[in-house]
């Protein structure tokens, strides 16, 4: 597509209920990136994945997280258990790979909003 | 591990006038890449501009440039002429050169262009 693209925009769920974040990047990006932005926070890094190698996963706070990324495309982050400290902005970007990511940066998505009630 | 610092959570300016955002990092390489990106309240990322590290020359894109010091781990942002436009959270970010670490951000800091 022409921009990363995430779904939902905004969502509210329940505290103990598992929730799923999709994020669809941009065509022939193969570097996909997620990070979570609490309020008065910096975007914190979450999982990174490049290509075929395996997800760089150093950022995941605790074994409630995960994420996959099918075919190379999409990802989904998968939160369960949800609990109240988990509620921020969760942000997805893509990238061509190693030094072009350098040259032009990352291309982010709007976010999803995870409220948990 | 690499960190970055902007100390300035939030800063106002006036319409037309010039405003500097402030950042410094902490890193033992040597070859690394700077950037600054603007979130306006539609949450999206905007990459605003780059800066190599193994460059001694201030990047500048249009109305905005860098004061880049290496020495001092230093990188802040100059926003000329501020545009009401400008209103938004801007955050820094570090990138090694070598290998595949992701962006590294600062907590950013809230931008208000007023009238």
């Amino acid at each position: 597509g022409a921009g990363v693209s995430q779904s939902p925009s905004n969502k509210v769920t329940e505290k103990g209920k598992d929730v799923e974040l999709r994020c669809d990047p941009i065509s022939g990006h193969t570097a996909l990136y997620w990070y979570r932005q609490s309020l008065g926070q910096g975007l914190e890094f979450l999982i990174y994945f490049q290509g075929n190698s395996a997800p760089d996963k150093s950022g995941l706070p605790s074994d409630r997280f995960s994420a996959e990324r099918t075919g190379g495309s999409v990802s989904t982050l998968t939160i369960q258990r949800t609990q109240q400290e988990d509620s921020a902005v969760y942000l997805c970007a893509s990238s061509l790979a190693g030094g072009d990511s350098r040259v032009h940066g990352y291309t982010f998505g709007s976010g999803t909003r995870l409220t948990v009630v | 591990a690499q960190t970055v610092t902007q100390s300035q959570p939030e800063m106002s300016v006036q319409e037309a006038e010039t405003v500097t955002l402030s950042c410094t990092y902490d890193t033992s390489e040597n070859n690394y890449y700077l950037f600054w990106y603007k979130q306006p309240p539609s949450r999206q990322m905007i990459l605003v501009i780059r800066q190599e590290a193994y460059k001694q020359q201030n990047a500048t894109e249009n109305r905005f440039s860098v004061n880049f010091q290496k020495a001092a781990k230093s990188f802040s942002l100059k926003i000329s002429d501020s545009q009401l436009g400008d209103t938004a959270m801007y955050f820094c970010a570090f990138m090694k050169r070598s290998g595949n670490t992701p962006l590294v951000f600062g907590k950013g800091t809230r931008l208000s262009v007023i009238a």
